[in-house]
């Protein structure tokens, strides 16, 4: 079945560690998309690709980077530097061109101790 | 700044009562109105899109209408039923249609 899959669903790390979040995608979409979702609160949006080897900062691009080396794939890194970390992440993609539909993952919960 | 917001943060209904959640954006530029339903600890799921050139769409037990005089969005769900029971995000495109913003979102609570 096509789909966004992200993994992992749960994650524990200690204060100062890199940690790398996966998002696949099958659905032959151009655009991916990384949000962030704290509790009681909408999505933000971290960083998002158009097209493989391109990206562009969202809203609160500090403290993370990501990469767009292929087609399928759009890991999200949660560098040290994010002061906040604790959150559910969320990948997306949608096809290139204009408005439209984005796809969600079933997010992965960061819990930083 | 633009953004995209709602005016309540929880709404409770009867089931079987109809449902009206509402938004309000500020980006007189947007074209282009999605709504969301998020279960707890899951993802958001599509319900139904609108574009600034209409004013009503319809869905199953959905309907989305826009108000682009007073920048004014709402969902309508008929009938609703508990597995309607999530929060509800609108969300509007930016930035040439690259880019969707998100509302802080509305709980909807079914009581039987």
């Amino acid at each position: 079945d096509g789909g966004i899959t992200q993994s992992p669903k749960y994650l524990f790390r200690k204060e100062g560690q890199n940690v790398t979040l996966s998002c696949e995608q099958n659905l032959n979409h151009d655009a991916m998309y990384w949000y962030r979702q704290d509790p009681g609160q909408g999505l933000r949006l971290i960083y998002y690709s158009q097209i493989v080897n391109d990206f562009q900062k969202g809203d609160i691009a500090e403290g993370y980077s990501v990469s767009r080396e292929k087609k399928e794939s759009f890991p999200l890194t949660v560098t040290s530097a994010q002061k906040n970390p604790t959150a559910f992440y969320l990948c997306a993609s949608k096809i290139q061109g204009g408005p439209g539909e984005l796809f969600f993952g079933e997010g992965s919960r960061l819990t930083v101790l | 700044g633009e953004s995209v917001g709602l005016h309540l943060p929880t709404l409770s209904v009867q089931e079987g009562d109809n449902s009206i959640i509402n938004c309000a954006y500020s980006n007189s530029a947007s074209d282009y109105f999605i709504w969301y339903k998020q279960e707890s600890g899951k993802g958001p799921q599509f319900i139904i899109d609108i574009r600034s050139n209409m004013d009503k769409r319809q869905g199953q037990r959905v309907t989305v209408l826009l108000n682009k005089t007073v920048k004014h969005l709402s969902l309508q769900i008929a009938a609703t039923q508990p597995g309607d029971s999530a929060v509800y995000f609108c969300a509007d495109f930016t930035g040439g249609g690259n880019k969707l913003t998100f509302g802080t979102g509305t709980q909807l609570k079914v009581e039987l």
